[in-house]
């Protein structure tokens, strides 16, 4: 079975512009999580999805960041604006339901590399 | 403040050796804790879960430990191979449903 992809891999976009990022999580997942991750550091939690609901935001750093998922199964990570300080490693992961495996064990994409210049 | 550290930071080994990467946590009411192995470029591979339950977990040449009294996890790896160089990040999950808190990792280099 196919994993979590996250397209595009690589972004490279103009200070000011915005980006789009997209994650197709594992089929059968009802929870998906987006990560931002800076060079030499471990992940960092951004938001999460329990199927089409925004469960947690807490971790967008301001109000140029969204997320959605409406059919609960593909997500939208949106950053309007785009900083500098934007530029980073943002992975997805998903999670099956209760009851398939572990809980809440997480299976990751191969991330977007977003640069902004 | 929910926290996960990993020491060290780096750790270069010879081939053939037995090693252990280790993992500290605040707040030993965890629900569950997640190994990862990261390779430059690519995505992060799920190595071992082990639930606030258990105490360890094996797959192959892989041992994870779990003591929640001692905020403490460890990753043994066996018989280390130059292809086991990579980061592994230790991951906790504190509350069922929401989102793993990362430590930075330990970035690994094993020669031949």
């Amino acid at each position: 079975g196919a994993g979590v992809s996250q397209s595009p891999r690589y972004k490279v976009t103009k200070r000011g512009q915005d980006v789009a990022l997209r994650c197709d999580p594992i089929s059968g997942h009802v929870s998906l999580y987006w990560y931002r991750q800076a060079l030499g550091q471990g992940p960092e939690f951004l938001t999460y999805f329990n199927y089409e609901a925004q469960q947690d935001k807490s971790g967008l750093p301001n109000d140029r960041f969204s997320a959605e998922r409406p059919e609960g199964s593909i997500s939208t990570l949106t950053i309007q604006r785009t900083e500098q300080r934007d530029s980073a490693m943002y992975r997805c992961a998903s999670s099956p339901p209760e009851g398939r495996g572990p809980y809440n064990e997480q299976f990751f994409g191969p991330g977007t590399r977003l640069t902004v210049l | 403040k929910q926290e996960v550290t990993q020491i060290p930071a780096a750790l270069s080994v010879p081939e053939g050796e037995n090693l252990v990467l280790n993992c500290s946590f605040t707040d030993s009411a965890i629900y569950n804790l997640q190994w990862f192995r990261q390779d430059p470029g690519k995505g992060l591979t799920s190595l071992l879960l082990i639930q606030s339950s258990q105490r360890e977990q094996t797959s192959g040449r892989l041992n994870a430990s779990l003591d929640k009294s001692s905020g403490r996890s460890t990753l043994y790896i066996a018989a280390s191979q130059p292809g086991d160089s990579a980061t592994y990040l230790c991951a906790v999950v504190w509350q069922a449903g929401t989102a793993l808190i990362f430590g930075k990792g330990t970035t690994l280099s094993v020669s031949s």
